[in-house]
């Protein structure tokens, strides 16, 4: 298993502003996700972070909004810029890969734009 | 994007008494799993079913898959307050390890 954290774990933020969010795992890993979860909703894949190259976007998602960094196999930031109240969410990032079956998650930034 | 639904999207149970969740997928599957998630926090995953397997124990915890109906069940046993939460099942993607989750089971249990 893998052990994730996440910083901030929640923020309140102005709209305009930007936030990065830092997600570290305690070993190396290959895969890594951000998520995004809105109020009462299930969670919706941003992008796979891919290590040393551009992040891969879904659908809906684009870099300019949500840029994405993962300069080693350990850590991934998420920025989600230019907030708009409707970015009040919570932000996941997961881990996957090697011999694991399961995809693990870090405890999320629960993020607020007013 | 999503292609499980759940059902009950709300269950309301007394502790002690059995808790029953269904899931539902639109395309094929080499594995789904179950996580659970606390007041808005980070997600814990509970169990993992392969497609060749047609049921599964973990604890408390009894996880069917048919996938000739492309549904799954998760049955908590003897629930406690301490299973109030979210409770969703995911699926794999075609390609990598992403995976596509349902809307979700709110369960509370009430002492």
């Amino acid at each position: 298993s893998a052990v994730i954290s996440q910083k901030p774990s929640r923020d309140i933020c102005q709209r305009g502003t930007s936030l990065t969010i830092q997600c570290q795992v305690d070993s190396q890993v290959t895969m890594m996700f951000w998520y995004r979860q809105q109020p009462g909703q299930s969670l919706t894949l941003i992008a796979t972070a891919n290590q040393g190259s551009e992040a891969t976007y879904e659908s809906g998602f684009v870099i300019d909004k949500f840029p994405i960094s993962r300069p080693n196999l350990t850590f991934s930031t998420l920025t989600v810029s230019n907030m708009s109240p409707e970015d009040s969410s919570i932000y996941l990032c997961s881990v996957a890969g090697g011999n694991w079956e399961t995809q693990y998650f870090g405890p999320g930034t629960r993020l607020l734009v007013l | 994007s999503q292609q499980g639904e759940e059902d009950p999207q709300a269950l309301s149970i007394q502790e002690g008494e059995n808790a029953t969740m269904n899931c539902s997928y639109k395309t094929s599957i080499n594995n789904l799993q179950w996580y659970r998630q606390n007041s808005g926090r980070g997600l814990v995953h509970l169990i993992l079913i392969r497609s060749n397997e047609r049921e599964k124990h973990s604890g408390r915890l009894r996880v069917t898959l048919d996938t000739s109906k492309k549904s799954s069940s998760l049955l908590i046993t003897a629930s406690r307050a301490a299973d109030t939460a979210s409770y969703f099942c995911a699926t794999d993607r075609d390609s990598g390890y992403a995976l596509n989750f349902g809307k979700g089971t709110s369960l509370l249990v009430t002492p």
